[in-house]
């Protein structure tokens, strides 16, 4: 069964500074993997996806994820972070096939400090 | 493209009635999701629609809870009766592909925000 896990349910960086959201997940076969954005009293965004076409991709506002099939992981970064990008972040996992299931971790909070 | 839309955005109702929320996808996108997000259990996916068919629907609670998709364009989600512990925010999300297909990501509506009191 795939699943995902997200470490640390709150991230508190400073303005300026880096941002990095960990994301490990766990699939019997090559994955889909997503990230999604969720801004208060919104649905969720897609930010950027991972299907096997590149290790790392880029997504929207600045957001990047790397692919390490070794360590399981697909860490969410940003080299500077942003007031606005203060919003929640679901890391998500899809088994290929074709079968559109999506499981979501259980999210982290990201403050932004001015 | 208007995105994703449902309705109503909130609901409150009383302990016992009968609740149905509606989604639109975006046209031509062939699959179709209900999710019920809370603090306690996260998003959980209720029920997944692939060419109107129901293809997954171990994530509907109990017989209280049904989802119809009668054409492309509409889905409803039917909770009777309601009780309090149904309270949540209940997304609608569409995404191209299919069986045997490509996972392109999802498209959330905007939540539909239950209280049963």
């Amino acid at each position: 069964a795939q699943s995902v896990t997200q470490l640390g349910s709150h991230v508190s960086v400073s303005e300026g500074a880096l941002v990095l959201l960990r994301c490990n997940y766990s699939s019997s076969v090559p994955p889909y993997l997503f990230w999604y954005v969720q801004y208060p009293n919104q649905g969720l965004q897609l930010l950027l996806k991972y299907t096997s076409a590149a290790t790392l991709v880029k997504g929207i506002n600045g957001f990047e994820a790397e692919f390490k099939k070794s360590e399981t992981s697909f860490h969410l970064t940003k080299p500077s972070a942003h007031m606005s990008d203060a919003a929640e972040y679901f890391c998500a996992v899809c088994e290929g096939g074709g079968y559109q299931k999506v499981t979501f971790g259980t999210g982290t909070k990201l403050q932004v400090i001015p | 493209d208007a995105g994703v839309i449902q309705s109503p955005r909130h609901e409150v109702t009383e302990m016992g009635q009968e609740v149905t929320l509606r989604c639109k996808p975006i046209s031509g996108h062939n699959s179709l999701f209900w999710y019920r997000q809370t603090m306690m259990r996260g998003l959980e996916l209720l029920i997944y629609f692939n060419n109107n068919v129901p293809i997954d629907d171990s994530g509907m609670p109990e017989d209280r809870f049904s989802a119809k998709m009668p054409n492309a364009s509409f889905s409803t989600l039917k909770i009777q009766p309601s009780e309090p512990r149904d309270s949540a925010v209940y997304f609608c999300a569409s995404s191209l592909g299919g069986l045997g297909q490509g996972n392109y990501g999802y498209t959330f509506g905007s939540g539909t925000r239950l209280t049963v009191v």
